[in-house]
């Protein structure tokens, strides 16, 4: 069964370092999200991706994040200065359509730890 | 805004006891449903959805109704076993919010033998 594969699955940087989160959705999928989930707390809403462009994101996607999609297979979250608020799990997700009976794909996630 | 409320856990129960995780929740339309699970270490793997009123979502023993008349998607099994131990997460999706998923703060629920 295809599945969302997200590199690395750890991470550990010194605070205002830059990290690059990597995920390869499935691959006829079209929609792309990112959420996190700081350790003990829920899984939260960053950002969604359509068309090679933002189509929504949270109140916590700040400038000091951002997305991508280099090449047909990969998607990138960037934190250009981590925090220590920054430390926790990130999941990636990718769906087909973008219709709410449409189930979304979880990726293992990465762990960040910013020490 | 919509959001999702789950019962506080840990839940421990022993194999074969009667499994439910309740959740509520708050939409200004009519999302769908959704029950994730997450074994240790792992990510999150779909249970089962609901994708309007009434609907039941079912899957490896697992069962949930959408009821909209009580906002509410409980997760329920007649019997668990030592493998069901993980955290569920519910959670809800909806055109109107680009559908994005908004999560409870997940149950971990512990089966002892």
């Amino acid at each position: 069964e295809p599945e969302v594969t997200q590199t690395p699955s750890h991470q550990v940087t010194q605070m205002g370092q830059e990290v690059i989160l990597r995920c390869v959705p499935i691959s006829n999928h079209l929609y792309f999200y990112w959420y996190r989930q700081i350790l003990g707390q829920k899984v939260e809403f960053l950002v969604s991706f359509y068309n090679n462009e933002i189509s929504e994101k949270s109140e916590i996607f700040d400038d000091q994040f951002s997305v991508e999609r280099p090449d047909g297979s990969n998607f990138t979250l960037k934190i250009r200065s981590t925090k220590l608020e920054d430390s926790a799990m990130y999941f990636c997700a990718s769906v087909w359509a973008s219709g709410s009976t449409d189930t979304q794909y979880f990726g293992p996630g990465t762990r960040l730890t910013v020490l | 805004g919509d959001s999702v409320t789950q019962m506080e856990g840990p839940v421990t129960l022993s194999e074969e006891a009667f499994l439910t995780i309740n959740c509520t929740y708050t939409a200004t339309g009519y999302p769908s449903l959704f029950w994730y699970v997450q074994y240790p270490g792992e990510g999150l793997q779909l249970l089962l959805k609901a994708t309007k009123a009434d609907d039941k979502g079912s899957n490896k023993g697992f069962e949930a109704t959408y009821r909209k008349e009580t906002t509410s998607f409980h997760l329920e099994k007649g019997s668990v076993q030592v493998s069901d131990s993980a955290v569920y997460f519910c959670a809800l999706s909806a055109v109107y919010n680009f559908n994005k998923f908004y999560f409870g703060s997940g149950t971990k629920l512990n089966v002892k033998p």
